[in-house]
């Protein structure tokens, strides 16, 4: 069936770059996301990526897709205190009766 | 524009007890989402509806129930509850259309005792 797999836990320090995986199982994902969630929030949409394309740049955020390798990754430029959080990777799979299929998350510490 | 919400915030039940949260999509949406949150389980789909017919459902027992109104709101029920029921429920709404993306509201913490 489907599956995304995410590392557990990233520490890095304030002011250097944070690199999150994600590998997912459903080529056939047309659009593939990443998601952020605070303490005690629910999950807030950080950006996006059209699985025909490779890179997308957002301000400090930079999402790479290697589509071969079904190979996602978010890159935090200058990371801050603020974005400590858990990210989610997720792919979209509607034709299994499922729309969205999250990743465990991944748990980014930001050391000062 | 106000966002997804989603009420109670906090729910204390007791086991063979029943529940139901609400949730409100952001205007204009159709489809409702509805997600159980654990430390063990991660993140799994319950069900979604669009336009009051549920469309998709995930892999949980029949005790886990929702229905959509005509406004696009949302409710879920979860009858005889368990302890292993206590999570965190979120809802998300979207257009429900292909090109999506999933808004989610803050979620609901129930703690079943």
């Amino acid at each position: 069936g489907e599956d995304v797999e995410q590392s557990l836990f990233l520490s890095v320090r304030e002011g250097d770059s944070s690199v999150i995986n994600c590998t997912y199982t459903d080529s056939s994902s047309t659009y593939l996301y990443w998601y952020k969630q605070e303490p005690g929030a629910g999950l807030q949409l950080l950006t996006y990526i059209f699985s025909n394309m490779d890179m997308k740049q957002d301000q400090r955020l930079t999402v790479l897709l290697n589509k071969k390798d079904k190979h996602l990754s978010l890159r935090i430029a200058d990371t801050q205190t603020g974005d400590s959080a858990i990210y989610f990777c997720a792919e979209s799979i509607r034709n299994y009766g499922q729309n969205f299929v999250f990743g465990p998350g991944t748990r980014l510490s930001v050391l000062p | 524009k106000a966002g997804v919400t989603q009420t109670p915030r906090y729910l204390i039940k007791t086991r063979g007890q029943q529940v139901t949260l609400s949730c409100s999509p952001i205007s204009g949406h159709r489809s409702v989402s509805w997600y159980q949150q654990t430390p063990g389980q991660g993140l799994q789909f319950l069900f979604e509806y669009f336009s009051e017919t549920q469309r998709n459902k995930g892999n949980f027992p029949g005790r886990f129930s929702g229905r959509q109104f005509s406004n696009s709101r949302s409710e879920m029920n979860v009858s005889t509850l368990e302890l292993g029921d206590s999570a965190l429920y979120l809802c998300a709404s979207s257009f429900g259309d292909e090109n999506e993306k999933l808004f989610f509201g803050s979620g609901t913490q129930l703690s079943v005792l």
